[in-house]
């Protein structure tokens, strides 16, 4: 078990541009998050699955943010149309039934939007 | 007003020092308080994991929850330069309700 995996780690982009992350997580874990973290902030919620199921979404993830887990494993969270204000860092993170709020992050993919 | 309130220091002690670290919150509807370290450009690890009021030992640490005056404090006893990181609280409302809601999170500095 290597923990939770995010590619790429850092993403650099150019306004405007769409860009995709993806997050493998721990293989029995059946609860995925995705959270957002900025400089001098906690971690703030994004999107919650669990299996396949996209069960929560913060007013956060506004129409340009889509997140997938197509078949209950890996995750992907792409931005659409970029903005600076995307500039954060990305977290995921998995969990397994019967245990809330223990949660295995990932180490972050961190976007730059110039 | 955040739901909820953590100092962002940062806090500087000697090896050795009892480390107080504390959060205040504002929704009574919180019930699982957790506590995640997370070193310099690392994801969050969990740390202590306390549910309702009372206290919680691991090692040198100590997770105190007062529920009645909504606030939550990890003590960290014979600190070690290891323990340097940013120490953020969070917590969570009921059992299939997943959304954590974290405090910004102290940045923790233990000098040699």
């Amino acid at each position: 078990d290597t923990g939770v995996s995010q590619d790429p780690r850092h993403k650099i982009t150019k306004r405007g541009q769409n860009v995709t992350f993806r997050c493998d997580p721990i293989s029995e874990h059946n609860r995925l998050y995705w959270y957002r973290q900025t400089l001098g902030q906690g971690p703030e919620f994004l999107t919650y699955f669990q299996n396949e199921a996209q069960l929560e979404k913060s007013r956060l993830l506004s129409d340009r943010f889509s997140a997938e887990r197509p078949k209950g494993s890996f995750s992907t969270l792409e931005i659409q149309r970029t903005e600076q204000g995307d500039s954060a860092m990305y977290l995921c993170a998995s969990s397994p039934m019967g245990l809330t709020g223990e949660l295995f992050f990932g180490e972050g993919s961190r976007l730059t939007v110039l | 007003q955040k739901e909820v309130e953590q100092d962002p220091g940062p806090l500087s002690v000697p090896e050795g020092a009892i480390v107080s670290l504390n959060c205040t919150y504002s929704n009574s509807a919180f019930q699982y308080f957790m506590w995640y370290r997370q070193y310099s450009r690392k994801g969050p690890e969990l740390l202590m994991y306390t549910y309702s009021s009372g206290n919680k030992e691991d090692g040198r640490f100590t997770a105190q929850v007062d529920k009645s005056s909504k606030y939550i404090s990890l003590f960290i006893r014979d600190s070690q330069p290891s323990d340097s990181a940013t120490y953020l609280c969070a917590m969570k409302t009921n059992f299939g309700n997943e959304k954590l809601t974290f405090g910004t999170g102290t940045r923790l500095t233990i000098i040699p």
